[in-house]
């Protein structure tokens, strides 16, 4: 079965240093997504990117993040100067389609731990 | 997106069947349900999808009333491995390609014991 594949799982950076973290949709779908769970709450919607533009993105995703497709099969996002609260499961996903009834495909996630 | 409301939490034992309902009063004509399945440490996980009556997967079955007010995923004779967090969510067909983000609520945390 396909996978979404994150890296690194676990990623510890210090408050105000950039991270980026990585996904690899699978290969045939062509829109994505980023989510985040802080621990022990919902899964929240961060952006959505299609033809190589953000289609969507929430609240959350405010100037401190960007996301690029640098190839034709990495994504990226990029949290430009790391907050405590930025503390949390990073997960992409993936869809052949951007509608609900194709299902998305999420990766495994990436921790990340801003000290 | 129509809002959803789930059990918080669900326990069982191993080897019975398990249903978590899910109210969505205010479903669209254009919405389909979809259910997810999240473990630990882990991304969510798409189980199965429906729009009306029943609809059934090597994993789970979906029963969707007439008035589609409400769904209810099935879970036959659930193994530890099942404990989890199920997500109900509800959305349109058609987003467009601008409004594909999917909305998690709590979900239902279903505890499977020995």
């Amino acid at each position: 079965e396909p996978e979404v594949t994150q890296t690194p799982s676990h990623q510890v950076t210090q408050m105000g240093q950039e991270v980026i973290l990585r996904c690899v949709p699978i290969s045939n779908h062509l829109y994505f997504y980023w989510y985040r769970q802080i621990l022990g709450q919902k899964v929240e919607f961060l952006v959505s990117f299609y033809n190589n533009e953000i289609s969507e993105k929430s609240e959350i995703f405010d100037d401190q993040f960007s996301v690029e497709r640098p190839d034709g099969s990495n994504f990226t996002l990029k949290i430009r100067s790391t907050k405590l609260e930025d503390s949390a499961m990073y997960f992409c996903a993936s869809s052949e389609a951007d509608r609900v009834n194709y299902g998305y495909t999420f990766g495994s996630g990436t921790r990340l731990t801003v000290v | 997106l129509a809002k959803t409301t789930q059990p918080i939490s669900m326990d069982s034992y191993e080897g019975q069947e398990v249903n978590i309902t899910c109210s969505h009063n205010n479903i669209a004509t254009n919405d389909y349900i979809t259910w997810y399945q999240q473990f630990p440490s882990q991304g969510p996980r798409f189980i199965i999808q429906g729009y009306k009556t029943k609809v059934t997967n090597e994993v789970a079955s979906l029963f969707i009333p007439a008035d589609r007010k409400s769904s209810t995923l099935s879970l036959p004779r659930v193994s530890l491995s099942d404990t989890a967090v199920y997500y109900c969510l509800v959305g349109d067909l058609n987003y467009g390609g601008s409004q594909g983000n999917l909305i998690f609520g709590k979900g239902t945390k279903l505890s499977v014991k020995p």
